[in-house]
């Protein structure tokens, strides 16, 4: 079935740092991927998302690229701050489905 | 829009009450899921409406969880009777079409506690 790794937090970082969070997946046929962001007491976000290999999704200086030769959908960002602290979790979506399956999550703690 | 409005925010009741979850999804959408969150099994997908109408609910855990969505502006989770392992933050998240390709919108999340 459809599954989705991604890398075991917490992760610590300071401020200005480069954040990378992997992801990898299995699927059967060409998902559509996504990042969620939840912030503290509050529901999940679309943080950022992408439907088809090589495709880049983007947004507040997140960055993940479809890479469909590595299965993978890994987070990126140049330069974290304090206010990206939150648990982000990477999904799945297969064609015509109505399950969006979700990672365990990351969490991101973010130091000045 | 106010997005997704979930309540009560946070429930605490004792073992063996029936506890019922209440979500209301975004005006026009017409996709509406339940899901759970614990640390131990992260984000479960527990079931899914479209027009009003349950297509997936193999998520269940098991006969004590119920959910209905009488019309398209509201739906409930009940569990009857509750066990201390059903402690979550139970959410609703709501989409405009099915799930291909869009974004789901989530409400902020009931933080069950069952003692």
């Amino acid at each position: 079935g459809d599954s989705v790794t991604q890398m075991e937090g917490p992760v610590t970082l300071s401020e200005e740092a480069f954040l990378t969070i992997n992801c990898t997946y299995t699927a059967t046929g060409y998902p559509s991927l996504f990042w969620y962001v939840q912030y503290p007491g509050e529901g999940l976000q679309l943080l950022l998302k992408a439907t088809k290999a090589d495709d880049k999704g983007s947004n507040k200086g997140f960055e993940a690229t479809y890479r469909k030769e590595t299965t993978s959908f890994h987070l990126e960002k140049g330069s974290v701050q304090v206010s990206d602290s939150a648990v982000y979790f990477c999904a799945l979506l297969t064609g015509g489905g109505n399950k969006l399956t979700f990672g365990t999550g990351t969490q991101l703690k973010v130091e000045l | 829009d106010a997005g997704v409005i979930q309540s009560p925010r946070h429930e605490v009741t004792e073992m063996g009450q029936e506890v019922t979850l209440r979500c209301k999804p975004i005006s026009g959408h017409n996709s509406l899921f339940w899901y759970r969150q614990t640390m131990m099994r992260g984000l479960e997908l527990l079931i899914y409406f479209n027009n009003n109408v349950p297509i997936d609910d193999s998520g269940m855990p098991e006969d004590r969880f119920s959910a209905k969505m009488p019309n398209a502006s509201f739906s409930t989770l009940k569990i009857q009777p509750s066990e201390p392992r059903d402690s979550a933050v139970y959410f609703c998240a709501s989409s405009p079409q099915g799930w291909e390709n869009t974004e789901a919108f989530f409400g902020q999340g009931t933080r069950l506690t069952v003692v």
